[in-house]
C-alpha cells in the first residue's frame, strides 16, 4: 500500500511564525500535492509538483510556498503564519503509470495559529 | 460555474435504504472521474474510479454520463458505517490536477 505520511497530526504556531509542514511517500511517486480543507469551501489546491525541483502553483498559493529536493519528499512552507491559515493541511500524491488510481492521502495535519 | 457541483446534503438515511449522489461537471475534455469518501476528521480514501460503462463494486453502482456531463454514485442496502462525506472528483485532459468537488454529506440512521 503507498503510504503518505505527514510529519505533524497537530500544530499550534504563534502568529509571524515560520512554519514548515513535511510530507513524505514511500512508493516513488512522481507528482505531490498540498491542499488546504475548511468547512464548506472543500479541498483547496495550494501547490504542486509533478518532479524534482519542480512546482506549480495551484488556487490559492499566497502566502505559501514549497520545496522538493527529493521525489520522496514535499514540503509546504508558511513564510508567516497568519490566524486565516488556521486549517487542516493535506498532502496526497499520485503516479503517472496508475493514473486511475488518482491520490492518495496522507492523514492531514491540523494548524491552529494563534 | 464551478468546475464540480454536488449536493452539499446533509442526505440522512435508514439503514437499509438506497441513496444516489449526483455530482456535474463543467468541463468537457474531462477524462477520469473518481468517487473519494472521507469520514470525519480524516483524509479522503479512493472509492472508486467511474468508468464510461458504469461500474459496479458490491453495493455501490457508479454511472457516467459524458453527454450530460453528469456522475452519479448509488449505495444499495446502507449501512451505518457508510456515513461519511462522498467528493465526487474529475481530471481534465494533459497534466492537471485533479478537480475536487465540495462532497456530500451522508448519515445513515439505525
Amino acid at each position: 500500500d503507498v503510504k503518505v505520511t505527514q510529519s505533524s497530526r497537530y500544530l499550534v504556531k504563534r502568529t509571524g511564525e515560520k512554519v514548515f509542514l513535511e510530507c513524505v511517500q514511500d512508493m516513488d511517486h512522481e507528482n505531490m500535492f498540498w491542499y488546504r480543507q475548511d468547512p464548506g469551501l472543500g479541498l483547496r489546491l495550494i501547490y504542486f509538483s509533478y518532479d524534482v525541483k519542480m512546482k506549480e502553483k495551484g488556487d490559492i498559493p499566497e502566502g505559501y510556498s514549497v520545496s522538493r529536493e527529493k521525489k520522496e519528499r514535499f514540503s509546504l512552507i508558511l513564510e508567516s503564519a497568519s490566524t486565516n491559515q488556521t486549517s487542516m493541511y493535506l498532502c496526497a500524491s499520485s503516479s503517472n503509470r496508475q493514473a486511475l488510481y488518482g491520490y492518495t492521502f496522507g492523514s492531514g495535519t491540523r494548524l491552529t495559529v494563534v | 460555474r464551478k468546475e464540480v457541483e454536488q449536493d452539499p446534503g446533509p442526505f440522512n438515511v435508514p439503514e437499509g435504504a438506497t441513496v444516489a449522489f449526483n455530482c456535474t461537471y463543467s468541463n468537457s475534455a474531462s477524462q477520469s472521474f473518481f468517487w473519494y469518501r472521507q469520514d470525519c476528521r480524516k483524509e479522503p480514501k479512493l472509492l472508486m474510479s467511474v468508468y464510461s460503462s458504469g461500474n459496479e463494486d458490491g453495493r455501490f453502482t457508479a454511472q457516467l454520463n459524458r453527454a450530460s456531463q453528469y456522475i452519479s454514485l448509488l449505495i444499495r442496502d446502507s449501512k451505518l458505517s457508510d456515513s461519511a462525506t462522498y467528493l465526487c472528483v474529475v481530471k481534465n485532459s494533459g497534466n492537471t490536477p485533479l478537480v475536487f468537488g465540495k462532497g456530500t454529506r451522508l448519515s445513515v440512521i439505525a
